[in-house]
């Protein structure tokens, strides 16, 4: 089956810990998205990236770092800097090219508590 | 800063009643209109999109009304049913591969049995 998997579902982390939330895609897409979405908030961009090994900052990047060191894989990491993690993380990805170049499809997120 | 407001916050819709929820933007080089649906503890999924051509777009139940010159578009859900019960986010973005997705705070619908 052709998808975006996110790992793990739920994720518990206590304070001052670093965390890494893993997204991979089989469907060959050249861009990978992390949102964060919180009750009420919509979804707001964390990272995203259009070609490995170059990601650019969304809109709340402070306390997150990501990698892109293969097309498929675009892990998120939660830092100790981040001052209030706990929420649902979505990755999502799209083609930059073809008829369907416009549409951004999404994993299952990961629920991450801070205990 | 680029903005996609929607409304409402929430929604109750009796079954087979229509739900409409309405997005306004901002920035007018805005032209990729879609609409998502999430299910509690699911990621989002593409519904319809629309592009600023044209005015309408249907795919069964779904509509899409668009008008450019008030800068808003809205999503029409035609004899809603239960298992519509959903948030629904609108978004915008270029339209070029390389924009992203601005994203409305979502409406939480329930259509009552």
């Amino acid at each position: 089956d052709g998808g975006i998997t996110q790992s793990p579902k739920y994720l518990f982390r206590k304070e001052g810990q670093n965390v890494t939330l893993s997204c991979e895609q089989n469907l060959n897409h050249d861009a990978m998205y992390w949102y964060r979405q919180d009750p009420g908030q919509g979804l707001r961009l964390i990272y995203y990236s259009q070609i490995v090994n170059d990601f650019q900052k969304g809109d709340i990047a402070e306390g997150y770092s990501v990698s892109r060191e293969k097309k498929e894989s675009f892990p998120l990491t939660v830092t100790s800097a981040q001052k209030n993690p706990t929420a649902f993380y979505l990755c999502a990805s799209r083609p930059l090219s073809g008829s369907s170049y416009n549409e951004q499809f999404f994993g299952p997120g990961t629920r991450l508590t801070v205990l | 800063q680029q903005q996609v407001k929607q409304s409402p916050q929430s929604l109750i819709v009796q079954k087979g009643g229509i739900s409409i929820i309405n997005c306004a933007y901002e920035n007018t080089a805005f032209d990729y209109f879609p609409w998502y649906q999430q299910f509690p503890g699911k990621g989002p999924a593409l519904l319809i999109a629309i592009r600023p051509d044209v005015s309408e777009k249907k795919e069964g139940r779904f509509t899409i009304s668009f008008n450019k010159s008030a800068k808003q578009f809205s999503l029409h859900i035609m004899d809603s049913q239960p298992g519509d019960s959903a948030t629904y986010f609108c978004a915008a973005s270029l339209n070029s591969g390389y924009s992203t997705l601005t994203f409305g705070k979502g409406t939480m619908l329930l259509v009552s049995p």
